[in-house]
């Protein structure tokens, strides 16, 4: 346990659905991130999130959609997804930004499958 | 960017038997973590070192800031200890963490 969860931990959705994925921290750090996990490549960094501002957006297309109401929640809006979009998302916190040198912490994953 | 290099990518030690796990990295960072991603694909924090050197039980890592370099001991293997183990770094600026591509670890009974 983490202190970090993520749900639904699968996910199969057609390319016309439209589905969300959830992150929640009890860790009370102020800094949140999806990252996305494709087969045969490195983690990606997505989003991130530090006191519930997006101060990150690594060029993901506008299919992803990202939400963060408060420092304790964090959301992943998805619609009209692609094949290749199919991938473990993972949603980490950290107490400050990376920039600050601080620890980070994953939750479990969701793994989304697109057909 | 930064490149982050693990070695080797693959390893398969018979139960009991002792590792090194290594991380390059070419430039300077801030931060360095060592998890394991178990077969349900969670991130385990190992540990947060940036520098110096750390011990966990059977576990313990060495980073050398200067030199750019992590290691990864592990000691007595367990089929538990199975995975894949990553090296992520933030690199001065960046608000990212960057991992490497990681050291798949068999332990066999």
């Amino acid at each position: 346990e983490t202190g970090v969860t993520q749900t639904p931990r699968h996910l199969v959705m057609g390319m016309t659905n439209k589905k969300s994925l959830k992150c929640e921290q009890h860790l009370g750090h102020n800094a949140m991130y999806w990252y996305k996990q494709s087969a045969k490549k490195p983690l990606e960094l997505m989003f991130v999130y530090n006191f519930k501002e997006q101060t990150e957006n690594n060029s993901v297309p506008s299919r992803f959609s990202p939400e963060c109401p408060n420092s304790s929640h964090l959301f992943l809006h998805l619609h009209t997804l692609q094949p290749e979009d199919s991938a473990l998302y993972l949603c980490a916190s950290s107490q400050d930004s990376f920039r600050g040198g601080t620890e980070a912490f994953f939750g479990q994953g969701t793994r989304l499958t697109v057909v | 960017g930064i490149q982050v290099e693990q070695s080797p990518p693959d390893l398969i030690l018979q139960e009991g038997a002792n590792s090194t796990l290594r991380c390059n990295f070419s430039d300077s960072v801030n931060n360095l973590q060592w998890f394991h991603q178990n077969p349900w694909g969670q991130l385990i924090n190992l540990f947060y070192i940036p520098s110096g050197t750390k011990q966990n039980g059977r576990l313990s890592a060495t980073t050398v800031a200067t030199e750019r370099y992590s290691l990864l001991y592990i000691s007595s293997s367990q089929t538990t200890d199975s995975g894949v183990y990553f090296c992520a770094v933030e690199h001065a600026g960046a608000n990212n963490l960057f991992f490497g591509t990681g050291t798949r670890l068999t332990v066999i009974p």
